[in-house]
């Protein structure tokens, strides 16, 4: 039983389209979290969800819009793809921020722009 | 400056070896303090956490934090190639989770 997943695992993609990632997690958390590692490994945070509500919108590009239909779902679509979009993004999801401090990762998704 | 800034390495050692991890950061508002593990191609995974300045130890682990150097240390006591991954260091603050840059460890049999 995955806690979270994401999918799709590995998305390969030309420059100029439009793409969406889904994440769900299972746990009954409140907060979801979008990622973005790059290739040095920087985790960085994108978003951040609590109940449904956007909580944390950091210096992310208008191309990138986060989607939380439910507390147990956050999509990631991204509009007009750019080669510097290519890293792989990780959706997590914790009980409450501050109260119970574990996140727990999904798998994470490879994004190619060529 | 990076609210968090951690040493990417990379770090060899040889098996048995002590490992000292660091990350130093700016904002006194974080509370709570944790260090993640990532293996290849996989999410990080939570190895410890703590809320107060001190030490907490779990196995062959110890993590270490001072508020008032905002400074957080990691200590891998008897290292194993097992150890071989990615060790981040995040801090939080409400339901805001930041990560260091991650310093890629090796242990080398």
């Amino acid at each position: 039983d995955t806690a979270v997943s994401q999918t799709p695992k590995y998305l390969v993609t030309q420059m100029g389209n439009d793409k969406s990632i889904k994440c769900e997690q299972n746990l009954g958390h409140d907060t979801m979290y979008w990622y973005k590692q790059d290739s040095k490994k920087f985790l960085k945070i994108m978003f951040s969800y609590n109940n449904k509500e956007l909580i944390i919108n950091e210096t992310v590009p208008n191309r990138f819009s986060p989607k939380s239909p439910d507390k147990a779902h956050l999509n990631l679509h991204i509009n007009s793809l750019e080669l510097g979009d290519s890293a792989v993004y990780f959706c997590a999801s914790s009980p409450q921020g501050a109260v119970n401090t574990e996140a727990f990762f999904g798998q994470g998704t490879r994004l190619t722009v060529v | 400056q990076k609210e968090v800034e951690q040493d990417p390495g990379p770090l060899s050692v040889p098996e048995g070896a002590i490992v000292s991890l660091n990350c130093t950061y700016s904002n006194s508002a974080f509370q709570y303090f944790m260090w993640y593990r990532q293996y290849s191609r996989k999410g990080p995974e939570l190895l410890m956490y703590t809320y107060s300045s001190g030490n907490k130890e779990d196995g062959r682990f110890t993590a270490q934090v001072d508020k008032s150097s905002k400074y957080i240390s990691l200590f891998i006591r008897d290292s194993q190639p097992s150890d071989s991954a990615t060790y981040l260091c995040a801090m939080i603050k409400s339901v805001d989770m930041r990560f260091g840059a991650g310093t890629r460890l090796t242990v080398k049999p």
